[in-house]
């Protein structure tokens, strides 16, 4: 079984479109995360979610909405696309109450290949 | 605002060869992370260094990390083919507030060559 798995994992659409991209993670985890990926490679984190709760929320578009129905999924909405939202998207997930445990770490899904035409 | 440089940033390799990527951090830092990540494909964890001194290997890999000088290291040695791949690290702000927030390097992209 995938541990945290996107869909789709590509996707094509046009400018101004409205579009969402599925996480669902089955690790047991209660922190959840999306991820950007531009074009150069940088990993930036756009959002984090805990136990259904918004804890992290960078520098991002309102047109970006995330929501996590429980703490096994958390799924990104996105308005009005333009051309510079295409990138790939990371979901990931983490335990958040033993994050000082030694060795924790980021999850992370296989991604989705959003292209803004 | 914590920044992570790596470098080299391409690295072409001979197999056989040994060789070592560097990663440099800005700020204090709870934890540092070497992501692997294959084209196409999702970052796979490789190490994570919590303490000054902290050593770490799998394979032909092994991390470092020198928490006085911000400065992580992923040596190589006698590459093969399968090691081709882009390398990240990635830090954690210190505090333990910022769950999971990591600050990612550029990346490294590594070509392993007969």
């Amino acid at each position: 079984d995938t541990a945290v798995s996107q869909t789709p994992k590509y996707l094509v659409t046009q400018m101004g479109n409205d579009k969402s991209i599925k996480c669902e993670q089955n690790l047991g985890h209660d922190t959840m995360y999306w991820y950007k990926q531009d074009s150069k490679k940088f990993l930036k984190i756009m959002f984090s979610y805990n136990n259904k709760e918004l804890i992290i929320n960078e520098t991002v578009p309102n047109r970006f909405s995330p929501k996590s129905p429980d703490k096994a999924h958390l799924n990104l909405h996105i308005n009005s696309l333009e051309l510079g939202d295409s990138a790939v998207y990371f979901c990931a997930s983490s335990h958040r109450t033993g994050w000082t445990a030694t060795n924790e770490k980021l999850f992370f899904g296989s991604g989705t290949q959003l292209s803004v035409l | 605002e914590l920044k992570v440089e790596q470098n080299p940033l391409f690295l072409s390799m001979q197999e056989g060869k040994n060789y070592t990527i560097y990663c440099n951090y800005s700020t204090t830092s709870d934890r540092l992370y070497w992501y692997r990540q294959d084209p196409g494909k999702s970052l796979e964890s490789l190490f994570v260094l919590l303490s000054n001194g902290a050593v770490k290997q799998e394979g032909r890999l092994m991390a470092s990390l020198d928490t006085k000088a911000r400065l992580s290291t992923l040596h190589i040695t006698a590459a093969v083919h399968d090691l081709s791949a882009t390398y990240f690290c990635a830090v954690s702000p210190a505090g333990g507030t910022s769950y999971g927030k990591l600050t990612f390097g550029q990346g490294t992209i590594l070509t392993v060559h007969p």
